[in-house]
């Protein structure tokens, strides 16, 4: 299975500052196909997952523009560039180009 | 709107079965894959599986392999996750989530079970 590698795990924030999440895919995620099914999901507490950004670089609709990520073949990035109030929460990396699907350890968004 | 509603809690003793219920609404349910997800207390999300609808056709994570069963019904636009020789380990929120490759994602609200003798 691929392993996928978050850094770092808990992350205080100073509110109106940047945060960057790392991940490490110990595959390369790059698809027969040509495109690289890298995934992030937002949890906040006590609610379900929803996904942030699809194929490395592409956000959900409705997901504000201060998420972004980047990366290519193993490591990737999610990046806020001013974390806001309701940032805080779990955020998961997922590779969806091999199977099984596999997330990271999850890397936890506090406010100092 | 697009919803996926997951049945309510279960507490079940070791050794036991838990079926579980996830009903969607809002788009058609044969287009796209349904995936299950695992979640034990204060931990990360683990996949589990998923289920083609249109075909039945699924894929388990080795974890589960041989204890889960993930099932779609068409007439009801239903999907369901069935886990067997339930363990402490298996207490958890599972959810139910369409997780397509471009467009936005769906999850269910999330089913807690608790196993306890």
């Amino acid at each position: 299975d691929v392993v996928m590698t978050q850094s770092p795990l808990s992350l205080p924030v100073t509110l109106g500052q940047p945060a960057s999440i790392s991940c490490r895919s110990s595959q390369s995620l790059v698809h027969s196909d040509g495109n690289t099914y890298l995934n992030w999901f937002q949890q906040r507490p006590g609610q379900s997952p929803r996904r942030l950004i699809y194929k490395v670089s592409n956000r959900d609709s409705g997901v504000p523009d201060r998420f972004s990520g980047s990366g290519s073949g193993t490591d990737f990035t999610l990046k806020i560039s001013r974390v806001e109030a309701e940032d805080v929460g779990l955020y998961y990396c997922m590779q969806g180009t091999h199977w099984p699907r596999t997330f990271g350890q999850g890397t936890k968004v506090e406010i100092k | 709107e697009v919803q996926l509603v997951q049945s309510g809690a279960e507490v079940k003793k070791p050794g036991a079965t838990v079926k579980i219920s996830c009903k969607v609404s809002g788009y058609t349910f044969i287009d796209y894959y349904m995936h299950w997800v695992q979640q034990a207390p204060g931990k990360g999300l683990e996949w589990m599986g998923l289920v083609d609808p249109e075909d039945g056709e699924t894929i388990y994570a080795e974890k589960f392999q041989g204890r889960v069963t993930i099932t779609a019904d068409t007439s009801t636009d239903t999907a369901y996750m069935e886990l067997s020789s339930l363990r402490s380990e298996d207490t958890a929120v599972y959810y139910c989530a369409t997780i397509p490759v471009t467009t936005g994602d769906y999850w269910g609200q999330g089913t807690l079970v608790t196993v306890s003798s």
